[in-house]
């Protein structure tokens, strides 16, 4: 079975430096993945997806994420946080063979002006 | 284009009641998908269909969850005799592609179920 941990339930950023939302991995076989942002009140909004390639992956509103296999992670980062990030943000694992996501609890992300 | 639409956006059920929850997917999106979402917590799978095929429930929590899309577009989840631990935000997703597919699943607003 599969598996997704976010070890940080709140990562706290000055707006304008650089934030990591942690995130690490169990499956069997190669692992999907994905990032979801959910702001309040609305549906979570996909971010980016690594399939397989390029280990750094590129999405949406200047979010990266680096993909490493060793270590079981896929932690998000932006180089620059702006207030608007502040969000919930959410890891999500998909298994060859299977559509199911499954999510991690969520980190909050509170970015501070 | 319209994204996933789910209705009602809230439902207040008094325990033992039965409650139907609506989701319109993306047009054109052949794979459907329903998620439990509990207060503090990630969304959890219930159940995954392809067009009016339901391919996968094994995340359905008992048989008084009920899960169809007859046509392949519109589906409906249906939770019989409500407890309060059915509480929660119930989510929608589609995605484009049949099940060998890669793409990302677009989510709706959900649905929160109360069950006093």
């Amino acid at each position: 079975a599969q598996s997704v941990a976010q070890p940080e339930d709140q990562v706290n950023v000055a707006e304008g430096n650089p934030l990591t939302v942690k995130c690490t991995y169990s499956v069997s076989g190669n692992p999907y993945l994905f990032w979801y942002v959910q702001y309040p009140n609305r549906g979570l909004q996909f971010l980016l997806k690594y399939i397989t390639g390029d280990n750094l992956v590129k999405g949406s509103y200047g979010f990266e994420a680096e993909f490493n296999k060793s270590q079981t992670s896929f932690h998000l980062k932006k180089p620059s946080a702006l207030v608007s990030d502040s969000a919930l943000y959410f890891c999500a694992v998909r298994a060859a063979g299977r559509r199911a996501l499954t999510f991690g609890s969520g980190t909050r992300l509170q970015v501070q002006p | 284009g319209a994204g996933v639409s789910q209705s009602p956006r809230y439902k207040v059920a008094k325990r033992g009641q039965d409650v139907a929850l609506r989701c319109d997917p993306i047009s054109g999106h052949v794979s459907l998908f329903w998620y439990q979402q509990a207060l503090g917590q990630g969304p959890e799978f219930l159940t995954y269909f392809q067009n009016e095929a339901q391919l996968d429930k094994s995340g359905l929590p008992s048989d008084r969850f009920f899960a169809e899309r007859p046509e392949g577009s519109v589906s409906t989840l249906k939770i019989q005799r409500t407890q309060q631990e059915d509480s929660a935000v119930y989510l929608c997703a589609s995605s484009l592609g049949n099940r060998g597919s890669y793409n990302e699943q677009f989510f709706g607003p959900g649905t929160r179920l109360t069950v006093l």
